[in-house]
């Protein structure tokens, strides 16, 4: 597709319960990066997987959050056991390595997950 | 550690009157700053960057930034406003080197009036 998208774009659920979220990088990009935006607050990172490399978990605040990428191709992330402080937005975001000092980050609509 | 502080959750503008939004980072390596800007159910978008080339940086839409290391700021301006202009500002900074994890601001929403 022309950009990075996410599904669902919303999901409700229960405190509890298990989610899953998916993102769809641009085709070509290896770096796939996870960032969570809760209400008023700017983005935090979450997790950064480049190519096969092993991903960069240091953002992921506990340990029930988990993310999987199988190669370049689209990434899920999964909160298991999901808690009230868990809603917000989690953004998807894909950048190419190729080509300069720095590559932009192009980022997915969000997925707005409220967990009642 | 890399931070980004953004004054103002909201600035208010009339439509033609110059745009000014603030941004002052710290960090323990020389930077990369950024400004992204968000519409409404819309993704973040790249208005501009700072790689420590020029340090008047100019971006989409008529926006620029410029990097004042002794002030450690990096304000995003737009000499005239547009309705369309209205949106969520971030600010971000990362390191230059390895791996580019983006640290953001709290975002500043601007306004503009008619």
């Amino acid at each position: 597709g022309a950009g990075v998208s996410q599904s669902p774009s919303n999901k409700v659920t229960e405190k509890g319960k298990d989610v899953e979220l998916r993102c769809d990088p641009i085709s070509g990009h290896t770096a796939l990066y996870w960032y969570r935006q809760r209400l008023g607050q700017g983005l935090e990172f979450l997790i950064y997987f480049q190519g096969n490399s092993a991903p960069d978990k240091s953002g992921l605040p506990s340990d029930r959050f988990s993310a999987e990428r199988t190669g370049e191709s689209v990434s899920t992330l999964t909160i298991q056991r999901t808690q009230q402080e868990d809603s917000a937005v989690y953004l998807c975001a894909s950048s190419t390595t190729a080509g300069g000092p720095i590559n932009e980050q192009f980022f997915g609509p969000g997925t707005r997950l409220t967990v009642l | 550690a890399q931070s980004v502080t953004q004054l103002g959750s909201h600035v208010s503008v009339s439509e033609g009157a110059l745009v000014l939004l603030r941004c002052n980072y710290s960090s323990s390596v020389p930077p990369y700053l950024f400004w992204y800007v968000q519409y409404p159910n819309q993704g973040l978008q790249l208005l501009l960057k700072y790689t420590s080339a020029a340090t008047l940086v100019k971006g989409i839409n008529g926006f620029e930034a410029e990097f004042k290391k002794s002030e450690t700021s990096f304000h995003l301006t737009k000499p005239s406003a547009h309705m369309s202009d209205a949106a969520e500002y971030f600010c971000a900074v990362s390191k230059n080197t390895g791996f580019q994890k983006l640290v953001f601001g709290t975002g500043t929403r601007l306004l503009v009036s008619p």
